[in-house]
């Protein structure tokens, strides 16, 4: 059990580039969850898939972002033409057959 | 829909003293209730949950919590606080398996513990 993973922990980004981040989950957890976390606030859900299954997205989950998870294991979020309210810490979070959910350390995304 | 309330934004206390931070939930199925700690430019780490068994769960670092249905509450503490204790608390609420929103989490607001020599 190595832990969940994120890659990059920082992105500066200017307004209008894409970027895509990637999260590797607890091997063999199934389901994946995304969260954004603004600064001062909670971690807000944004999506998580059961396997390979996007099975719930958020309203917060507007049409500039998806998220895949090709073959059940890691997952991705693209963010397009990023804004500068996108700027916030991006959570990934990996659940197996018990009840809890084991965060990574998180994606810091600066839009300037 | 759920929502959880944390009474609070900001906790401070001496090193030694009594920790307690509040957390009141709202949901309309028994809700699974966790709390999480959130140290500065890192992720969250679950502190404890409770899952429908008893009612005063123990987590680690020495931290419990009590959920009162009554009172619609599952507030954190610790009988004493060391200065590693300073962070970031997170409560949150998810449906039990079943539950529509089962596995999704719900956070507060969040509550800064400040520990003083």
């Amino acid at each position: 059990d190595t832990g969940v993973s994120q890659d990059p922990r920082h992105k500066i980004t200017k307004r209008g580039q894409n970027v895509t981040f990637r999260c590797d989950p607890i091997s063999e957890h199934n389901r994946l969850y995304w969260y954004r976390q603004t600064l001062g606030q909670g971690p807000e859900f944004l999506t998580y898939f059961q396997n390979e299954a996007q099975l719930e997205k958020s309203r917060l989950l507007s049409d500039r972002f998806s998220a895949e998870r090709p073959k059940g294991s890691f997952s991705t979020l693209e963010i397009q033409r990023t804004e500068q309210g996108d700027s916030a810490m991006y959570l990934c979070a990996s659940k197996g057959l018990n009840y809890e959910q084991y965060f990574g350390p998180g994606t810091r995304l600066t839009v300037t | 829909a759920q929502s959880v309330t944390q009474l609070g934004s900001h906790v401070s206390v001496s090193e030694g003293a009594l920790v307690l931070l509040r957390c009141n939930y709202s949901s309309s199925v028994p809700p699974y209730l966790f709390w999480y700690v959130q140290y500065p430019n890192q992720g969250l780490q679950l502190l404890l949950k409770y899952t429908s068994a008893a009612t005063l769960v123990k987590g680690i670092n020495g931290f419990e919590a009590e959920f009162k249905k009554s009172e619609t509450s599952f507030h954190l503490t610790k009988p004493s606080a060391h200065m590693s204790d300073a962070a970031e608390y997170f409560c949150a609420v998810s449906d039990p398996p079943g539950g529509t929103s089962y596995g999704k989490l719900t956070f507060g607001q969040g509550t800064i513990l400040t520990v003083h020599p």
